[in-house]
C-alpha cells in the first residue's frame, strides 16, 4: 500500500461526457502528479501540483484540467470525452524536494469511454 | 519523440537465472534514472535508482548499470524468482528540483518490459 488513494477505480462513460478523478496523496506529501497510461504506452506525465499551485505541465489536453485543494487532495477533470481518452490515470505524490526522486503511485483509475 | 525507450516489450527467463532489462534514452539532460515495477491492478512501485555520477547501484538481487556515454541503462535481477514477474518501467529525469523548481520531479517513462519468470 503506497498510501496514495485514487477514486473511482473504474469508470465507464460515454463520449462527450465529463468525469472527475480524485486523488489523496500520502500523508505529508505536498506534490501531486497525474499520469496517463494508454494501451501499450508508457506513463505520460500530465500535470504536477505543489502545495496547491500548478508547478509543471506535460502532455495535458486543453479539455483536461486539474486542481489541488487546501487539504492537498487533487482532482483531475476530463471533459468532452473522446474514445481515445480511455486509459489508466495514475496519481502519484512525493515530499517536496525529495532527494531520491521516488514517486509513490496510487492504484489508478481506469476510464473507459464508449 | 520517445526520450526513454525500452525496446523489448517482453522477456521470459527461467527461475534462478539472470534477467536483464534494457533501457535507452536520448535526452542528455537526464541526470537521474529509476526503475519501477508494476503488477496487474496495482500502481507502479519504486524499485531502484541511480544518479549519473555513478555507473552502478546495487540493492539485494537488483543491480542497475548506467553507461552515460551510450545513454543506456540496464537492470539485472539475480537470481530471478517467479514473484519478479511484472512489468518493469525505466524512468528518467533531470536532477531532483531542477526540472521546474523545488518539489518538482517530472519523470519520463519508457513503455515497459513485461518480465515472465518461469518456474
Amino acid at each position: 500500500d503506497s498510501g496514495v488513494t485514487q477514486t473511482p477505480k473504474h469508470l465507464i462513460t460515454a463520449t462527450g461526457q465529463r468525469v472527475t478523478l480524485r486523488c489523496s496523496p500520502r500523508s505529508g506529501d505536498l506534490s501531486v502528479y497525474w499520469y496517463q497510461q494508454s494501451l501499450d504506452q508508457g506513463l505520460q506525465f500530465l500535470i504536477q501540483y505543489y502545495n496547491g499551485e500548478e508547478r509543471a505541465k506535460g502532455n495535458i489536453l486543453e479539455r483536461f484540467s486539474a486542481q489541488q485543494f487546501p487539504d492537498l487532495h487533487s482532482e483531475l477533470n476530463l471533459s468532452s470525452l473522446e474514445l481515445g481518452d480511455s486509459a489508466l490515470y495514475f496519481c502519484a505524490s512525493n515530499r517536496a524536494g525529495g532527494s531520491t526522486g521516488e514517486l509513490f503511485f496510487g492504484e489508478g483509475s481506469r476510464l473507459t469511454v464508449l | 519523440d520517445q526520450q526513454v525507450k525500452q525496446n523489448s516489450p517482453s522477456l521470459s527467463v527461467q527461475e534462478g537465472r539472470i534477467s536483464i532489462l534494457n533501457c535507452d534514452y536520448t535526452n542528455s539532460m537526464f541526470d537521474y534514472f529509476l526503475w519501477y515495477k508494476k503488477y496487474p491492478a496495482e500502481g507502479p512501485t519504486f524499485l531502484i535508482s541511480i544518479s549519473s555520477i555513478k555507473d552502478k547501484n546495487e540493492d539485494g538481487r537488483f543491480t542497475v548499470f548506467l553507461n552515460k556515454s551510450a545513454k543506456h541503462l540496464s537492470l539485472h535481477i539475480v537470481p530471478s524468482q517467479p514473484g519478479d514477474s511484472a512489468v518493469y518501467f525505466c524512468a528518467a529525469s533531470g536532477a531532483p528540483g531542477q526540472d521546474s523548481g523545488a518539489g518538482s520531479y517530472q519523470l519520463t517513462f519508457g513503455k515497459g518490459t513485461k518480465l515472465s519468470v518461469i518456474p
